[in-house]
């Protein structure tokens, strides 16, 4: 089946500073990838989509200039989290479908700790 | 905006007994995706239906997608410890395109 991956697994950051998330699709090419926040003990909540070429779509309430996506390739999308703060920690997972296709694919997560 | 009721929250069953659970929506969806997620991973995809009706099984696995298109049930039957986790489910309006979730059912299966 399709396969995708995120890097890192997980990242502890200091408040302030920057954070990117990698999320690439390793046997298929993504022409749309996905990517969700999920609290601890609550469902997963789409953030934004986002086409291979174009700007992301935001999920209304996310703060576009603060999760910064960048979907260069058909194959890797990258979240930047910018200057984080605690509330920001959680787990992020993108997931990704292929041309033509119907399923959305998920990553296994990066569990993003803010001191 | 669209809303996926998943119930029950949780359930606490004895290994072989069977699961029922299940999701009703406020809008239509064209498509009804079943997921599971272990804890520290990501959703990986139990079963996908497309078509008012359908009833697909995946080994122990069954879900339906119901007729009006508001509602979707996961069936697992003769539970097993490794069936242990959160199921949610999705719906979207189209396929391939953005998905609205379920609150979760955490599963517990005591041996």
């Amino acid at each position: 089946g399709a396969v995708v991956s995120q890097h890192p697994s997980r990242v502890i950051c200091k408040s302030g500073t920057s954070v990117k998330i990698e999320c690439r699709s390793l046997d298929f090419q993504a022409t749309t990838m996905f990517w969700y926040r999920q609290f601890p003990k609550q469902s997963l909540m789409l953030m934004a989509t986002s086409n291979e070429g174009s700007k992301a779509t935001y999920e209304q309430g996310v703060e576009k200039d603060k999760f910064l996506i960048n979907h260069a390739s058909l194959t890797l999308s990258t979240l930047t989290v910018t200057s984080a703060h605690p509330e920001d920690s959680s787990f992020y997972i993108c997931s990704a479908i292929g041309a033509g296709g119907d399923t959305q694919y998920f990553g296994p997560g990066t569990r993003l700790t803010v001191l | 905006g669209q809303q996926l009721n998943q119930s029950p929250q949780s359930m606490f069953i004895q290994e072989g007994e069977d699961v029922s659970m299940n999701c009703t929506s406020s809008s239509i969806f064209n498509t009804w995706l079943w997921y599971k997620q272990e804890p520290g991973e990501g959703p990986v995809l139990l079963i996908a239906l497309y078509k008012a009706g359908e009833l697909t099984s995946n080994g122990r696995l069954t879900a339906q997608f119901g007729i009006t298109r508001k509602d979707s049930f996961l069936n697992i039957s003769a539970s097993i410890p490794s069936d242990v986790g959160i199921y949610f489910c999705a719906g979207s309006e189209t396929s391939g395109s953005r998905l609205t979730f379920g609150e979760g059912t955490q599963l517990t299966v005591n041996p």
